[in-house]
């Protein structure tokens, strides 16, 4: 059974463009979570989702950052005209459930 | 959330054992002790989680004192492997007003020697 998939793994965007990062989650879990890791700093909880809905996104920052988990396909963290801040690692977990959240290897943004 | 609290950093020598604290002295009847890891560059990974009676698995053991205020995460004999900042995280049950994220804190970051 393969485990939580992101991908890329490394992203590296300019001040300004778009960040789309992808993740697959364990085959049979419905539930999917985001959450970042700035340098130095601990794991935040940024969104929870269902198939086709946002249950939690209390973490989310207000403004640029979205996200989805359609029916088909993986969920998708967007954040829209990255800046330096938004440099950090962005992990997925999924659970089946609501049970224990196994997660992804994750994504390293680096904005320029 | 009821707040955890652990050491900064500890150290072990390779294939002894090492016991990792956690105090939780306003943790409430419902709430679960979960134990995750980070290794170097990778995602959390879940270890282990218990309410009230000791726990073993294939990774580790899990001690939980009587009166829940504190836990003790056991690796039975360090591996080098095992070198990643161990995070104890409390969650409670939905049902009880818990909610789905998992609120990490700084984690203790072990050390084991060669």
């Amino acid at each position: 059974n393969a485990g939580v998939m992101q991908n890329p793994r490394h992203l590296v965007r300019r001040r300004g463009q778009e960040a789309r990062l992808r993740c697959s989650p364990m085959k049979g879990h419905s539930h999917v979570y985001w959450y970042r890791q700035l340098p130095e700093e601990g794991l935040k909880f940024m969104v929870y989702l269902q198939k086709e809905n946002i249950i939690d996104e209390s973490g989310m920052p207000k403004e640029r950052f979205s996200a989805e988990f359609p029916k088909e396909g993986p969920s998708i963290l967007r954040i829209q005209q990255v800046v330096r801040g938004d440099s950090a690692a962005y992990f997925c977990a999924s659970s089946p459930l609501r049970d224990t959240q196994y997660f992804g290897p994750g994504t390293r943004l680096t904005v320029l | 959330d009821a707040k955890t609290t652990q050491p900064n950093s500890m150290e072990s020598n390779e294939e002894e054992p090492v016991h990792l604290p956690c105090n939780h002295s306003t943790i409430s009847g419902t709430d679960y002790i979960h134990w995750y890891r980070q290794l170097p560059s990778q995602g959390p990974e879940y270890v282990i989680h218990g309410l009230t009676s000791n726990v073993n698995n294939r990774m580790a053991s899990l001690a939980i004192a009587e009166d829940r205020k504190s836990s003790t995460l056991i690796l039975h004999r360090a591996t080098l492997r095992d070198a990643a900042v161990y995070y104890c995280i409390l969650r409670r049950p939905i049902t009880q007003g818990g909610s789905e994220k998992l609120v990490f804190g700084k984690g203790t970051k072990l050390t084991v020697n060669p």
